[in-house]
This record gives C-alpha cells, structure tokens and sequence, in this order.
C-alpha cells in the first residue's frame, strides 16, 4: 500500500545533539512538508519541499534544516540551535497538480533528555 | 495574517446523534479547505477537500460545507458512533503552499 512512513516513531535527544527525522513516501507525491504540533496549538510548518533539490523555509525554521535529494525523501534535522524542540513531528505530501489534498505519516515524538 | 479558530474546542456527544464542528478563518483569499481526523499519538487522516469554488462535500456520513465570503466551514457528521471519538482539524490553504491550520475540536462520543 502507497503511504508516507515516518521514523522512528519516539526519540530522545541530549543536550547539544542534533537529530534526524526521516520521511518517506511511496505515493510519487511531488511536494512534501514538516509540520510540528504542540498541546493546545495548530500545526505550524517548518519546511516544505515542492520539488527536488529545492525546498523553502516555514513559519518556524530556525533551528531545523532539511534536505530533498530524492523524491520519496525529506528528512529534517533538528539541530542544537533549536531551544525547545520537545514536540509532536508530522511529515506530509502532495501531489503536486491541481488542488490535491495532504496526506500524513503517523509522526515522531521528540523529546529531551 | 490567516487565522483559523474551531470551536468548540472539546465536544461530548451520545451515540447517534448528529452533530456540527465549525471552522472559520479570516481571509477568504483561499484554495481550499481540507477536514482532518487526528487520533491520540497518531498523524492526520483526510477526511474531505473543499475547493475553493465549491460548496460542499461529501463521504459517508460525513458532509463538508464551505461559505468562503464569510470566512466559514462545518463538518457534519450523520449517527455519530464511539469510532468517531477523535480531534478533528480544518485547515486552509493560500496562496505560495501556506496552509494554516486550526487548533482542532476533540469530540468525544459516548456509547
């Protein structure tokens, strides 16, 4: 089955670490997006990539970096700069032509040691 | 700036009733809107798109509407049952790939 798989499910950083989240998706999506979700808040963007080898900053991109070298991949790095990154991680695609709608992974939680 | 609000915010329903979840945003300069349905510790699952020159949708027991000049959306559920219970989100989207979501409605039905 055609789906957008996140990994690893739960992971833990330490204090000065950085950390990847990987994403992939065999739904031949052209367009892919981090998202982050906190308690009580809306999912905010943190990265969006709408074709490879391009992608564009979020509304919160400081402290994350991605990479899309393949089109079934996008993962996101979260780096030592980002002071709270303690949060609920959501990947998702889109074909890109017309109005399509998104589709999800099941997420990664990332938490601080 | 697009904001979405949804409210309620937590919504307790028995089982079979129909219910209403609102969702309304305050620039109508959209594409369209999407409902998601969120389990706990899950990711999103879609559930319906709106266009943005449509006015409704509909799959199952579930019926979307969409009013864009009033900045306005609801998602009808039709007999609601205990596998309903789940938080569900709207969200837009803007021009330049921005979808704003709203902060969901936790609806709870009980058996």
């Amino acid at each position: 089955d055609g789906g957008i798989t996140q990994s690893p499910k739960y992971l833990f950083r330490k204090e000065g670490q950085n950390v990847t989240l990987s994403c992939e998706q065999n739904l031949n999506h052209d367009a892919m997006y981090w998202y982050r979700q906190d308690p009580g808040q809306g999912l905010r963007l943190i990265y969006y990539s709408q074709i490879v080898n391009d992608f564009q900053k979020g509304d919160i991109a400081e402290g994350y970096s991605v990479s899309r070298e393949k089109k079934e991949s996008f993962p996101l790095t979260v780096t030592s700069a980002q002071k709270n990154p303690t949060a609920f991680y959501l990947c998702a695609s889109r074909r890109g032509s017309g109005e399509q709608p998104q589709h999800f992974g099941d997420g990664t939680r990332l938490s601080i040691l | 700036k697009q904001e979405v609000t949804q409210i309620p915010a937590a919504l307790s329903v028995p089982e079979g009733e129909n219910l209403v979840l609102n969702c309304s945003f305050t620039d109508s300069a959209i594409y369209n809107l999407q409902w998601f349905r969120q389990d706990p510790g899950k990711g999103l699952t879609s559930l319906l798109l709106i266009q943005s020159s449509q006015r409704e949708q509909t799959s199952g027991r579930l019926n979307a509407s969409l009013d864009k000049s009033s900045g306005r959306s609801t998602l009808y559920i039709a007999a609601s049952q205990p596998g309903d219970s789940a938080t569900y989100l709207c969200a837009v989207r803007g021009g330049y790939q921005k979808v704003t979501f709203g902060t969901g409605t936790k609806l709870q039905v009980i058996p």
